[in-house]
């Protein structure tokens, strides 16, 4: 059974705020590392697909990097905002996706 | 486009009952992907198709059943319900055959409860 662990579970930061969360997961076997963004009761959307090792991504604030020889993968938040306020989830691809539990932020004004 | 298509939104049932989720997308997506939520759990893969008449299982594939007639369409059935099978269902499709690189589209998600 593939295992992997996003830590913290939960954050709570104050707006302006920067944060990161780690997702790690197992480095034998690696094909894709995807994060997505899950607000309250909506669907989660992806904000990156990890294929490299050494890989960072960018979507305005949001910014992650991958180490697939050590297994793991962080995500930042750069100056918190409240509609950051979200789960964030990890997933590892090797034969199938398997996601995390994920790190519930919540920003606070 | 309207992207994944989950029907119904809410469904209540009662032990020993059977029904179908429905999930459809208009993305010509070869990859389609049943996924259940719990607390605290995350989200577990159920079933997966990588392309029409190939379908296999996920991690919790017990009292489930799929198929893929169409590129378009892949149902969920649940054959006999259970209280165990109160969950959110995700369906999520993705535009390669494997989602190795590219994301999941999820459809707006399924609440169940089996009493």
């Amino acid at each position: 059974i593939l295992n992997v662990e996003q830590s913290p579970q939960s954050l709570h930061v104050q707006e302006g705020d920067s944060t990161n969360f780690t997702c790690s997961f197992p480095s034998s076997n690696f094909y894709a590392l995807h994060w997505y963004r899950w607000e309250t009761a909506k669907s989660p959307e992806a904000l990156f697909v990890m294929t490299l090792n050494g890989d960072e991504k960018k979507k305005g604030r949001i910014s992650a990097t991958l180490n697939t020889k050590e297994g793991y993968s962080y995500l930042y938040i750069k100056g918190s905002q409240p509609e950051d306020s979200a789960t964030y989830l990890c997933a590892f691809y090797t034969d199938k996706l398997i996601f995390g539990t994920g790190t519930r932020l919540q920003v606070f004004p | 486009n309207a992207g994944v298509t989950q029907t119904p939104k809410f469904q209540v049932l009662k032990t020993g009952q059977s029904m179908t989720l429905q999930c459809a997308q208009d993305m010509n997506h070869e990859y389609m992907s049943w996924y259940r939520q719990d607390p605290g759990m995350g989200l577990r893969l159920i079933h997966y198709s990588v392309g029409a008449g190939i379908t296999d299982q996920g991690e919790v594939p017990n009292g489930y059943n799929v198929s893929r007639s169409t590129t378009e369409d892949f149902p969920l059935r649940l054959l006999s319900a259970a209280p165990s099978q109160t969950s959110v269902y995700f369906c999520a499709s993705s535009y390669s055959i494997l989602p190795y690189n590219s994301p999941l589209h999820f459809g707006n998600g399924t609440r169940l409860t089996v009493t």
